[in-house]
């Protein structure tokens, strides 16, 4: 079963604008990332929060985190073409020894110039 | 430094045929993780490994298997094909330190379609 969910599933907007996309987990973690997937491609990581931090900044890139409400979001500010893609959150669970990340389904955004 | 390489990028195989998919990690990175992800099912965790031994496993059936060899590098091994193994198949390497912050890094997947 996937532990982090995105929502929404999808989003369209325009350039400039800001998007948002939230992820909402089941169980305690250690820490949330964020990871953003091109089409068809492999992911590639955007972002790392823990557990006891509320809010991340990464250039364009503002993740919160609300660990009472078990819920993350990332906000991507004046958005541009480029950030066309899916953005994946991921939560850790550590078995074994190591640490392996659980993905939620997705938030595939489309950014129209 | 040089990103996760997977091969083949495709591939096209017929039901009953096994494949052989292949990974190399970020140089100094000990674990490599595989993922399958499907438009149905998303990003599935197959299997990792660490110094050539499996640490952890996915709940996929006994035709998926691994193994790592002594540089890292690791290949993934899927016999008696079945349509719905169709998927991109994700590697990803992590430098495995023992914190519970390591970031995994993936390669640009296989695209297998069964036919």
């Amino acid at each position: 079963s996937q532990q982090g969910e995105e929502d929404p599933q999808a989003l369209s907007i325009q350039e400039g604008e800001n998007a948002t996309m939230n992820c909402s987990y089941k169980t305690s973690i250690n820490n949330l990332q964020w990871y953003r997937q091109n089409s068809g491609r492999g992911l590639v990581h955007l972002i790392l929060i823990r557990s006891n931090e509320r809010e991340k900044h990464s250039g364009r890139l503002r993740v919160t985190l609300d660990t009472s409400k078990k819920s993350s979001s990332l906000l991507i500010t004046a958005s541009r073409a480029a950030d066309t893609a899916s953005y994946f959150c991921a939560t850790g669970l550590s078995s074994g020894g190591s640490y392996i990340p659980t993905f939620g389904r997705g938030t595939s955004l489309i950014v129209h110039p | 430094k040089a990103g996760v390489t997977q091969t083949p990028r495709y591939l096209i195989k017929t039901r009953g045929q096994q494949v052989t998919l292949s990974c190399s990690p970020i140089s100094g990175h000990r674990s490599v993780s595989w993922y399958q992800q499907t438009p149905g099912q998303g990003l599935q965790f197959l299997f990792e490994y660490f110094s050539e031994t499996q640490r952890n496993k996915g709940n996929f059936p006994g035709r998926f298997s691994g193994r790592q060899f002594s540089n890292s590098r690791s290949e993934m091994n899927v016999s008696t094909l079945e349509l719905g193994d169709s998927a991109l198949y994700l590697c990803a390497s992590s430098l495995a330190s023992g914190r519970r912050e390591d970031t995994q890094y993936f390669g640009p997947g296989t695209r297998l379609t069964v036919l």
